[in-house]
């Protein structure tokens, strides 16, 4: 089987840095993608992190540690459109992508 | 490219009835993924398609559930009888290749009450 964790919400101030973390247990790993979710819409692909390391892409960055089965999505520069969830989901073969319960972010003035 | 077009936007029907979701996916994409989304449950795969050919439907909750893939632009997913606790959100989702780099396109999704 598999499992996500993800912090259910994070609160951060317009302007600032937010890092939201993602531990996974999987019986088969390929790699750690993450989604937004505004209310009321479609989740929508940030990024992909198959290998160790840090993958930006403009104010997002995303990091994996396989060796310590966790990652985290990292955005800079918080905007209030930014207030969404965060979704982390792990690639665990074929072409299965097993979704977290997600990370509810508010962004305050 | 319009994304991926789900139909109707919102359901709501009557316990037992026969609800039927459906989904075009993106021109020139081989997968094909219907998830349903809870508050309580997330985000939950439920079955999907390469090249409309069903790979995976372990997540399909029970023989009430049914989804099909007649050609590459078009799939249905359909309940019969529906139940109260069907209430949910379904996701279409489609996706270029196997593998997670490219991401998965979502649909708008189709809100489903059942009371």
């Amino acid at each position: 089987g598999q499992s996500l964790e993800q912090p259910s919400e994070v609160t951060a101030v317009e302007g600032a840095i937010v890092q939201m973390n993602c531990t996974y247990q999987t019986s088969g790993f390929y790699g750690l993608s993450w989604y937004q979710q505004h209310d009321g819409g479609a989740p929508t692909f940030l990024s992909y992190n198959a290998l160790d390391g840090l993958e930006e892409t403009g104010r997002f960055s995303s990091f994996l540690s396989r060796s310590d089965s966790y990652g985290y999505l990292l955005l800079q520069e918080l905007q209030m459109k930014d207030s969404a969830s965060y979704f982390c989901a792990v690639q665990t073969g074929a072409n299965n992508l097993f979704f977290g319960t997600g990370t509810r972010l508010t962004v305050i003035p | 490219d319009a994304g991926v077009i789900q139909s109707p936007r919102h359901e709501v029907t009557e316990m037992g009835q026969e609800v039927t979701l459906r989904c075009k996916p993106i021109s020139g994409h081989d997968y094909l993924f219907w998830y349903r989304q809870t508050m309580m449950r997330g985000l939950e795969l439920l079955i999907y398609f390469n090249n409309n050919v069903p790979i995976d439907d372990s997540g399909m909750p029970e023989d009430r559930f049914s989804a099909k893939m007649p050609n590459a632009s078009f799939s249905t997913l359909k309940i019969q009888p529906s139940e109260p606790r069907d209430s949910a959100v379904y996701f279409c989702a489609s996706s270029l290749i196997r593998g997670g780099n490219y991401g998965y396109t979502f649909g708008s999704g189709t809100r489903l009450t059942v009371v």
